[in-house]
C-alpha cells in the first residue's frame, strides 16, 4: 500500500509569493495533519483535519491555511511568504483522531523562500 | 503546557556500543509517547510507542519504557550499528484536544565503524 504522498518535493519561491502544498493520506486514513520542520529543530504542529473539519491549529499566523477534500487529501496554503517560512513541510495521516494512534509521515516538501 | 525535552546532541558512538537517549516530558494527564527516527533526506518514521504508564515499546532492538513517576521515556539499544545513524525525536500526543505530536528538538546520532 502507498504511504503518505506529498507534492511537490522541492520548490523555491520568492518573498511575498503564495505556495500550495499537497498531500494524499494512506488509503483509509481520515485524519491529516501538517507540520513545519525548520532545519535543526523538531517538527511543529500546524493543523489537523479530520473528516474535512479543522480539529486543531498550532501557533502559526493566519497566512497559513489548509483544507481537506472529500477524498481526504489535503492542501496547505501559505500566503505572503517570508524568508522564515523556509522549511520542510510534513504531512501526516492516521486512521482516526485519538491520542494513541500512530501518525504516519510523508517524505515532506522542501520549501525555500528567497 | 505540553513539552518534550531531549538530551542534546550530537551523540557519537562506536559500533556495538550501548545507547541511551534521554527524554522527559511535561503534559496534562497521561499522554501517549513516541520515538520517531529521521534518516538523512527522509521524512519521519515511527520507531516505537507507548500509550500508558509502564508500557514498554520496542522495535529493531530499541526499547523505551513509559515512566509516569519520572515523566520520562528514555530510548535504549544494547548494541548500535552504523545503520542506526540518524536523528531521533521523542514526542508526545496529548490525551485531549486535537490529535497532534509535540516533538523534542531531536538528537543526532552518529555511529562509527
Amino acid at each position: 500500500d502507498a504511504g503518505v504522498t506529498q507534492s511537490p518535493t522541492h520548490l523555491i519561491k520568492t518573498r511575498g509569493q503564495q505556495v500550495t502544498l499537497r498531500c494524499s493520506p494512506i488509503s483509509g486514513h481520515k485524519s491529516v495533519s501538517w507540520y513545519q520542520q525548520v532545519l535543526g529543530q523538531g517538527p511543529q504542529f500546524i493543523f489537523q483535519y479530520y473528516e474535512k473539519e479543522e480539529r486543531g491549529r498550532g501557533n502559526f499566523p493566519d497566512r497559513f491555511s489548509a483544507r481537506q477534500f472529500p477524498n481526504y487529501s489535503s492542501e496547505l496554503n501559505v500566503n505572503a511568504l517570508l524568508l522564515g517560512d523556509s522549511a520542510l513541510y510534513l504531512c501526516a495521516s492516521s486512521p482516526w483522531t485519538a491520542s494513541g494512534n500512530t501518525i504516519y509521515f510523508g517524505e515532506g516538501s522542501w520549501l525555500t523562500v528567497v | 503546557g505540553n513539552s518534550v525535552t531531549q538530551m542534546e546532541g550530537p551523540v557519537t558512538l562506536s559500533e556495538e556500543a550501548f545507547l541511551t537517549i534521554n527524554c522527559t516530558y511535561t503534559a496534562t494527564g497521561y499522554p501517549s509517547l513516541f520515538w520517531y527516527v529521521q534518516y538523512p533526506g527522509e521524512g519521519l518514521q515511527l520507531l516505537l510507542k507507548a500509550t500508558k504508564a509502564d508500557d514498554k515499546g520496542s522495535n529493531k532492538g530499541f526499547e523505551a519504557t513509559y515512566r509516569k513517576e519520572t515523566t520520562s521515556f528514555h530510548l535504549e539499544k544494547g548494541s548500535v550499528q552504523v545503520s542506526d545513524s540518524a536523528v531521533y525525536f521523542c514526542a508526545l500526543s496529548p490525551i485531549q484536544g486535537a490529535q497532534k505530536l509535540v516533538f523534542g528538538q531531536g538528537t543526532r546520532l552518529t555511529i562509527n565503524p
